[in-house]
């Protein structure tokens, strides 16, 4: 059936770099694309979306880049921080709909 | 302004019981939603509630069922636990207007099923 995935499971930078986090999607229908973080024992917090009409969104410090040829997304973290480190989810879906469907999730941890 | 609650935040049951979880939304926010998170199968959308009304639904057992109060608190239930239903349960809530309506979550509750 459809899928969201990621990449890579894990990624470890330094505390200044900028980091990117990729996901690919399967479902090209998909017209709603969400980024989540998720710390330690709390819930996960929205950080960009983006929707399909779209190539590229920008939030403070975060790019969400979408490619709809080859059906990936990705963030973009600038001058990572400690505090950054968590869990990155992406979520696809559709715009009148909340049952989004979410990437098993990308760990990101920053090194001082 | 207060954050989405959840209650309890930890909970422990045997097979075959059941269980209800509560979410109190942001105030003003009319949409609850549930999820569930494991390590296997990562985030899954259980349903949505809008004005008391289940909204959406995804694909679960009928044994996930859940409720709206004209509050826009809401309650999920679990009847007849399964080993499989150990997970974290996290609800979001938002005023209720598609897509420019960003989701705030809770913290969760962790069901542990033995």
């Amino acid at each position: 059936g459809e899928s969201v995935g990621l990449h890579l499971p894990t990624l470890s930078v330094q505390e200044g770099d900028n980091s990117i986090i990729n996901c690919a999607y399967s479902n090209s229908a998909s017209d709603y694309f969400i980024w989540y973080k998720q710390e330690s024992g709390k819930g996960p917090q929205f950080i960009i979306d983006i929707r399909s009409n779209m190539d590229k969104r920008q939030g403070q410090r975060v790019t969400v880049l979408l490619n709809k040829t080859v059906k990936h997304l990705s963030l973009q973290i600038a001058a990572t921080q400690p505090g950054d480190s968590a869990v990155y989810f992406c979520a696809e879906g559709f715009y009148n709909n909340n049952d989004m469907r979410f990437g098993a999730g990308t760990r990101l941890t920053v090194k001082p | 302004k207060a954050g989405v609650t959840q209650t309890p935040r930890y909970l422990i049951k045997t097979r075959g019981q059941q269980v209800t979880l509560s979410c109190s939304p942001i105030s003003g926010h009319r949409s609850v939603s549930w999820y569930q998170q494991t390590p296997g199968q990562g985030l899954q959308f259980l349903f949505e509630y809008f004005s008391e009304t289940q909204r959406n639904k995804g694909n679960f057992p009928g044994r996930f069922s859940g409720r709206q109060f004209s509050n826009s608190r809401s309650e999920m239930n679990v009847s007849t636990l399964e080993l499989g239903d150990s997970a974290l349960y996290l609800c979001a809530s938002s005023k209720g207007d598609f897509g420019t309506d960003t989701q705030y979550f809770g913290p969760g509750t962790r069901l542990t099923v033995l």
